[in-house]
């Protein structure tokens, strides 16, 4: 069974800081797409990235940054000088590739931040 | 803006009554998901059908069913409802050569059943 754990539930930080959301999964499968998604205080669920399970490659888009190593079965997510418009909270999820296509997610608990003035 | 478009936005319903909730999916997306968000469950999947037949199912309750029809809009049918069943139900959609294996969520139906 597919299992993603986003140990923290809740982080603080003041405005410019930077932070690091983790997200841990397990999987027997050996392809398998990630995702993190942003669910703001309006409810939306936005997304953020997608991984796919042969790609290590860390990325950046702006000021968010991604860290794929698959040896540790992690997928952790940095927000370099957070911002107050960043308060949200963040999930991480996981998706097989046993159709050929992308199947449903198994998604983290959420991990809530607060970023303040 | 997701492209995935779900109605109504808020409902409120009394117990036993019976819901229906609607989505269209990204222009193009043949596949479409529904999934449940509660405060105790957090975000379950509840069902995935894929160009009109039903690709995977998660934890469905049996009072609650779903369909695509050959627009690639979807339904998912809520009956009964009790107290429990109030929560945020996202439709999702992926699956166009261009967006391919990317999940895009809509912003959400919240059902309060009182």
């Amino acid at each position: 069974a597919q299992k993603v754990t986003q140990a923290q539930t809740e982080i603080s930080v003041v405005e410019k800081e930077d932070v690091t959301l983790d997200c841990v999964y397990e999987t027997r499968d050996t392809t398998y797409y990630l995702f993190w998604y942003k669910q703001p205080p309006s409810g939306e669920l936005v997304f953020l990235i997608r991984r796919n399970s042969f790609d290590e490659q860390n990325e950046i888009s702006g000021r968010y940054s991604w860290n794929f190593q698959k040896s540790t079965s992690s997928f952790n997510f940095t927000i370099t000088a957070s911002q107050v418009v960043d308060s949200a909270v963040y999930f991480c999820a996981l998706s097989d590739l046993t159709t050929g296509t992308a199947s449903k997610l198994t998604f983290g608990t959420g991990t809530r931040l607060q970023v303040t003035l | 803006d997701s492209g995935v478009t779900q109605t109504p936005k808020h409902l409120i319903t009394a117990t036993g009554q019976r819901v229906t909730l609607r989505c269209s999916p990204r222009s193009g997306d043949l596949s479409v998901y529904w999934y449940q968000q509660s405060l105790d469950q957090g975000l379950q999947f509840l069902i995935q059908y894929y160009n009109g037949e039903e690709r995977a199912k998660g934890n469905i309750l049996e009072r609650f069913s779903a369909q695509q029809f050959p627009d690639l809009h979807s339904e998912l049918n809520l009956s009964s409802l009790e107290l429990g069943d109030s929560a945020l139900y996202f439709c999702a959609s992926s699956g166009t050569l261009n967006s391919g294996n990317t999940i895009y969520f809509g912003e959400g139906s919240w059902l309060t059943v009182v």
